[in-house]
């Protein structure tokens, strides 16, 4: 069992809908990271978020929105989707952000499997 | 600027036989340096890290790696490869630039054949 928990596992949606993936941790880590895997790809990093406080957006597009409620969890908004954004997507943690932390391993949930139609 | 090459998209070797997985590594400072794995429909876990202390480094399942500085590598090397080895690995390196950011290799995708 990983200890950073996503849900859902599978979502379908279509390019009008909205919807959100939520990813939890309860490890006490204080930087949480959204990451974008295509299939046979590495991850791309989306977005850190350090201290609750938003540190890192890749230029990612404005259709995705991160939000960090508290320390523990993480959320991404999901609007007007397109069919290239269908994806694996992935959270992970640390216990701190930056790059004096650079020797932290990250903890990585199962992922968000996400298919727009 | 930091940079990580994986030099074989693909490995493939028989049960009970050696696995070598290779990485290549380029950073302007004393990077930190990472396996992880990652089966299908699964996220990436850490098999080992190396940062900075002993250069052979041991990680879970039996896998280990050795970091040489002369030759900018990181290669990832298991004695006897089992059946549940077969997953998608992933060099990765950090330093102390690039605001601490990782930079992911494409990736080597492991088969094991019985």
């Amino acid at each position: 069992d990983t200890e950073v928990t996503q849900t859902p596992k599978h979502l379908v949606m279509g390019m009008t809908n909205k919807k959100s993936l939520k990813c939890e941790q309860h490890m006490g880590h204080r930087a949480m990271y959204w990451y974008k895997q295509k299939a046979k790809k590495p991850p791309e990093l989306m977005f850190v978020y350090s201290y609750e406080k938003l540190s890192i957006n890749e230029s990612v597009p404005s259709r995705f929105s991160p939000e960090c409620p508290n320390s523990s969890l993480l959320n991404l908004h999901l609007h007007a989707l397109q069919p290239e954004d269908s994806a694996l997507y992935l959270c992970a943690s640390t216990p701190k952000a930056g790059q004096i932390y650079s020797n932290q391993p990250q903890h990585f949930g199962d992922g968000t499997r996400l298919s727009i139609l | 600027a930091q940079s990580v090459t994986q030099l074989d998209s693909h490995v493939s070797v028989s049960e009970g036989t050696p696995v070598l997985l290779r990485c290549n590594y380029s950073s302007s400072y004393s990077p930190s340096l990472f396996w992880y794995v990652q089966h299908p429909n699964k996220g990436l876990q850490l098999l080992l890290k190396y940062t900075s202390a002993a250069t052979l480094v041991k990680g879970i399942n039996g896998f280990e790696a050795e970091f040489k500085k002369s030759e900018t590598s990181f290669h990832l090397t298991k004695p006897s490869a089992h059946m549940s080895d077969a997953a998608e690995y992933f060099c990765v390196v950090t330093d102390n630039t690039n605001a601490g950011k990782s930079t992911f290799g494409d990736g080597t995708t492991l088969t094991v054949k019985p």
